[in-house]
């Protein structure tokens, strides 16, 4: 099955401590993202990636890294969490830099206390 | 900086009721495209719309681009308990920094 897989699909976690969230995807798209989803101000793109070794900010890219090592992976990297970056995040990924659709992960509910 | 917006922002219709919910721009996009939400779960692509003025439909959704390509609308004929959901529009020129609108939170009552 086609499919972007997220992981973990909830934590909570303290102010600072390093953390990461993993995405694959079994699709061979060139194009994977990430997003934060809050109530009221809706999809933001923190972070993309054209392809392999490529990657670039998004709109709130601030507190967060990314890497492209191999082409199904894209993990999200929190080195020092902090509160406001409690929120809902996705991945997605698609062929053709995004124009023809995302496919989104499930999500990763993330608390920072 | 393109910004998509959409309304209504929110609507709770009864169940056979017919609805339309807009996204509007004033950039113009190279593609379209509209996407369905329940909650806890993410976005899942419904429709993309490239061409002026297409129009595409999927059982009883019925989507069009705008002839000057800034905008898009979605409407539901007969709408189910089912279709409930956040229906989200999102719209990128060529792969560039693709936008998302805010949504519209679409309750279906029984």
């Amino acid at each position: 099955e086609a499919q972007v897989t997220q992981n973990p699909r909830y934590l909570i976690t303290v102010t600072g401590k390093k953390l990461t969230v993993t995405c694959s995807q079994n699709m061979n798209h060139e194009y994977m993202s990430w997003y934060r989803q809050d109530p009221g101000l809706g999809l933001r793109q923190i972070y993309y990636s054209m392809n392999v070794e490529v990657t670039d900010k998004g709109d709130v890219p601030e507190g967060y890294k990314v890497s492209r090592k191999e082409k199904r992976n894209f993990p999200l990297i929190l080195e020092s969490p902090s509160p406001n970056q409690t929120s809902l995040y996705f991945c997605a990924s698609s062929s053709h830099s995004g124009a023809n659709g995302y496919t989104f992960g499930s999500g990763t509910r993330l608390t920072v206390v | 900086t393109q910004l998509l917006e959409q309304s209504p922002q929110f609507l709770s219709i009864q169940e056979g009721e017919n609805l339309t919910v807009y996204c509007n721009s004033s950039s113009v996009f190279s593609s379209l495209q509209w996407y369905r939400q329940e909650p806890g779960e993410g976005p899942v692509l419904l429709v993309t719309v490239v061409t002026g003025g297409e129009v595409k439909k999927l059982k009883r959704l019925t989507f069009q681009f705008g002839d000057a390509r800034k905008d898009s609308s979605l409407h539901i004929t007969a709408a189910q308990p089912g279709d409930t959901g956040l229906y989200l529009c999102a719209g990128t020129n060529y792969g560039q920094n693709f936008v998302f609108g805010p949504g519209t939170r679409l309750s279906v009552l029984p």
